[in-house]
């Protein structure tokens, strides 16, 4: 069974202090790794997929990463309009189209 | 502009009573998905339909139902047997080509 595990559940960060949110997965045969965000009361926005080990992509002040077992959602310098909900999920080969989520991680920037 | 529209935002269902929440896309996407949110809990899988006229239950289906008649549509029934409805209901739709789902806003369902 495929499972997906998001670390910490919040987060507060003063505006400019940088950090990471973590993902450890276990997922048969990944075939991908997404990162999504969502703001309360609103439906997931995605973000990043990421494919396979050592694979890295950025969008504004996000970075996601992945190896094998984990993937990292890096934010650099944030802003208060990052304060969000970042929802990781997985897919592998033997769940088709499916996703599994993790809990997510509650982002709270502070000016 | 192509997406997925989720309606009621709000919903309110009396005790014993079915209700159908509408989920419809113009994304030409084969795939549609229903997931539950709640509090402190990630995103639970419902019901998910690869094609026209099939679908799966997901990892929750027990006290719901669904139908795909025509590739846009994919509409859930919250039925009286499920005893604890209250939560966030969203929809998603997704190609094979890339397995990122696009999520439409939502529908927030509460018990009265």
């Amino acid at each position: 069974e495929d499972q997906v595990t998001q670390s910490p559940e919040a987060l507060r960060l003063q505006e400019g202090e940088s950090s990471s949110l973590n993902c450890s997965y276990t997922v048969s045969g990944l075939r991908g790794l997404f990162w999504y965000r969502q703001d309360p009361g609103k439906g997931p926005e995605f973000l990043f997929t990421l494919y396979s080990a050592g694979e890295e992509k950025e969008k504004e002040r996000l970075k996601a990463t992945l190896t094998k077992k984990e993937s990292f959602l890096h934010i650099t310098a944030p802003k208060p309009e990052d304060s969000a909900t970042y929802l990781c999920a997985g897919s592998g080969w033997t769940s088709g189209s499916r996703l599994t989520f993790g809990e997510g991680t509650q982002l709270t920037v502070n000016p | 502009d192509g997406g997925i529209t989720q309606s009621p935002k709000y919903l309110f269902r009396k005790e014993g009573q079915n209700v159908t929440l509408s989920c419809e896309q113009n994304l030409n996407h084969d795939a549609m998905y229903w997931y539950r949110q709640d509090p402190g809990q990630g995103l639970r899988l419902i019901y998910y339909s690869q094609i026209v006229n099939d679908f799966q239950k997901g990892d929750i289906a027990e006290g719901y139902s669904v139908s795909r008649e025509k590739k846009e549509s994919f509409p859930l029934t919250v039925t009286s047997a499920q005893k604890n409805p209250t939560a966030f209901y969203l929809c998603a739709s997704s190609t094979d080509r890339d397995y990122g789902y696009t999520f439409g806003s939502g529908t927030r369902l509460t018990v009265v």
